[in-house]
């Protein structure tokens, strides 16, 4: 009963290094997503995908990229890690509306 | 684009008493609300939901309304318990995304 996987859990970068935040969902939903969760600004999307070969940017995609090449993974790539990226990051896939949550990974950015 | 306003921030009652946060949207075009439950250090949950044929639904303790001339929505707890401190989170749908508000702090005090 796993549902939305993602790991780390928590990992500290430092400036300017990259990095990959890996998702698996074994819901065989279409739809999945990348957000960030901030203090006070609640959660926003950063990039998401319909299906695999699909992605698009939501509303903070800048220093993220995606990919889908299976419909059960769907990671987020940091190209070169900056302070303003210290965040939670929470992965999603829904069906018909209903959104599922990972548990969320911790980074730091130092 | 979509906003959503959520109010209060923090929010705080005694145990038995009743708890409303309300949330307002900007895009005619939402036509599904979801809530979600944070609790800490875990991912959102989704407790209710509702769609825009809809003025008002009921889960045991918790129920939803909706206005979709005012463009506003609030979840009501009732009878509140220890359990139900966490951060909520509303929603409205954004074409195949959602927008998030910015959460509220409930804290249930024994």
């Amino acid at each position: 009963n796993a549902g939305v996987t993602q790991t780390p859990k928590f990992q500290v970068l430092k400036t300017g290094q990259s990095m990959t935040l890996q998702c698996a969902q074994d819901m065989n939903h279409e739809y999945m997503s990348w957000y960030r969760q901030d203090p006070g600004m609640g959660l926003r999307l950063i990039h998401y995908s319909v299906g695999a070969g699909i992605t698009d940017q939501g509303e903070v995609p800048n220093g993220y990229n995606v990919s889908r090449s299976t419909t059960e993974d769907f990671p987020l790539r940091l190209l070169s890690a900056a302070p303003s990226q210290t965040s939670v990051y929470f992965c999603a896939s829904s069906q018909k509306q209903t959104i599922y949550f990972g548990e969320g990974s911790w980074l730091t950015v130092v | 684009g979509e906003n959503v306003e959520q109010h209060p921030s923090t929010l705080s009652v005694q145990e038995g008493d009743s708890a409303v946060i309300k949330c307002t949207y900007s895009d005619s075009a939402s036509n599904y609300f979801p809530w979600y439950k944070q609790e800490l250090g875990k991912g959102p949950q989704l407790i209710i939901d509702i769609r825009s044929n809809v003025g008002e639904k009921k889960d045991q303790r918790i129920a939803v309304t909706l206005n979709k001339t005012a463009k506003h929505f609030s979840l009501h707890i009732t009878e509140t318990q220890p359990e139900d401190s966490a951060v909520y989170f509303c929603a409205a749908s954004y074409g195949q995304n959602f927008v998030f508000g910015p959460g509220t702090r409930l804290s249930v005090l024994p």
